[in-house]
């Protein structure tokens, strides 16, 4: 099946500095990722959906400036979260689409674990 | 509201017993209906996706049911196994929009 690869698995930064998360879909082109966040024991959050090379479209209560998305190319997109904070601990994971209104899996990667200090 | 509605919360069944999970939504117009399994720190998986015309699917002790008219979906886990224990996550799309249930955590016990 297809690959979403996120990078890095798991990160710890010191509050104030900033974190990217790289996803990459490795054998499919993906015109639409989503990025989500997930709380212990909790389902996961979408947060924003991006489709390549164009701005990301963020949920309600999530704070653009916060979560930078960057969607530059077919096969990469990234999350940055600016000036992070302890609140912003949490696991990352991103998915993609082959192609908008797809309707068969959805193909997620692997999560990032993100420890601020 | 969530559109997507996961019962139980939680669960604990002992190896080799069977479960059924839950999933009533109202997202509406109603696209395609997947199950995904998470492990604690990983990535879902998905088990099965199943359209408006399908009612059952399955993929190995995994059988996925779906009652387009009530809006209800179960996944049916056969002769559970320790490594069957996950969070199991309903989602349902609508034509240009994706909904999350909560999910339900199954714990299989010795």
């Amino acid at each position: 099946g297809a690959v979403v690869s996120q990078h890095p698995s798991w990160v710890i930064c010191k509050s104030g500095t900033s974190v990217k998360i790289e996803c990459r879909s490795l054998d499919f082109q993906a015109t639409t990722m989503f990025w989500y966040r997930q709380f212990p024991k909790q389902s996961l959050m979408l947060m924003a959906t991006s489709n390549e090379g164009s701005k990301a479209t963020y949920e309600q209560g999530v704070e653009k400036d916060k979560f930078l998305i960057n969607h530059a190319s077919l096969t990469l997109s990234t999350l940055t979260v600016t000036s992070a904070h302890p609140e912003d601990s949490s696991f990352y994971i991103c998915s993609a689409f082959p192609q908008p209104g797809w309707t068969g899996e959805l193909f997620f990667g692997e999560g990032s674990r993100l420890t601020v200090l | 509201k969530n559109q997507v509605e996961q019962s139980p919360q939680s669960l604990i069944i002992l190896e080799g017993k069977n479960c059924t999970l839950q999933c009533n939504y109202t997202v509406s117009p109603f696209s395609n209906l997947r199950w995904y399994k998470q492990d604690t720190g990983r990535g879902p998986v998905s088990l099965t996706i199943m359209t408006f015309s399908e009612n059952t699917k399955s993929n190995g002790r995994y059988t996925a049911t779906l009652d387009a008219d009530t809006k209800q979906s179960s996944l049916h886990i056969t002769a559970s196994q320790l490594s069957d224990s996950a969070s199991y996550i309903c989602v349902v799309s609508a034509q240009v929009d994706m909904r999350f249930g909560a999910g339900t955590r199954l714990t299989v016990k010795p």
